[in-house]
């Protein structure tokens, strides 16, 4: 089954950190750009940071660029999203994301596989 | 700068048809843009591409009452013989070189 399983959300204090973790399943991982988007509550979706197949390039929202980290290991098929200096503002749930091949250097292409989401909380 | 503009709600009945409108930002009109469904509590759902041509290629398993066209800067989903289950937000999504943009999202009920 074609799939993306994210983890590691929570519950974390402004100034904060977390990694978040999502497990591909049922397609070549390293053939696809992946990316993160988030929906903070009753919100819109934003995209938050996209990395190219081979995990060369990487492309972050200003919103969240210096604060977060986009990395992958194609060997477990897993992609990681390092989320540091969390503010309030960045509650919300986060996607894994595959992007639609393009090129190789995972700057374009829309979305076409969505996971379900891990709930990351800022709050004391 | 890339826009891309969604009315933010909609409604048509059990059975009938609708239509939702993207509009892309002056000087954007060539790109393609993606429809994506959001049913109440779920994660998104890829439907489809649009390209400026009016062109559009499904995702897997989205059925044939979904489909897309273009016209100037506009992109459009349509959904016919409207179902229960596609009451939900919908968002189109473009990009451009290492950025990536979601419409405002438009909230379909079904009467």
């Amino acid at each position: 089954e074609v799939q993306l399983l994210e983890s590691g959300g929570g519950l974390v204090q402004p100034g904060g950190s977390l990694r978040l973790a999502c497990a591909a399943s049922g397609f070549t991982f390293s053939s696809n750009a992946m990316s993160w988007v988030r929906q903070a509550p009753g919100k819109g979706l934003e995209w938050v940071s996209t990395i190219n197949n081979s995990g060369r390039n990487t492309y972050y929202a200003d919103s969240v660029k210096g604060r977060f980290t986009i990395t992958r290991d194609n060997s477990k098929n897993t992609l990681h999203l390092q989320v540091n200096s969390l503010r309030a503002e960045d509650t919300a749930i986060y996607y894994c994301v595959k992007v639609h091949y393009y090129d190789s250097s995972g700057s374009r292409g829309h979305f076409d596989l969505w996971g379900r989401g891990t709930l990351v909380t800022v709050s004391s | 700068q890339l826009v891309l503009t969604q009315s933010p709600s909609a409604s048509a009945s059990l059975g009938a048809s609708v239509k939702f409108t993207c509009t892309l930002s002056s000087g954007h009109s060539i790109y393609a843009i993606a429809w994506h469904q959001q049913q109440p509590e779920k994660g998104p759902r890829y439907l489809l591409k649009v390209t400026s041509d009016g062109g559009h290629s499904k995702g897997d398993g989205i059925p044939d009452r979904f489909s897309g066209s273009s016209s100037g800067a506009e992109r459009y989903l349509f959904i016919s013989n409207l179902q229960s289950e596609d009451e939900a937000d919908y968002y189109c999504q473009t990009w451009d070189t290492g950025s990536w943009v979601f419409g405002g999202g438009t909230k379909l009920t079904v009467l």
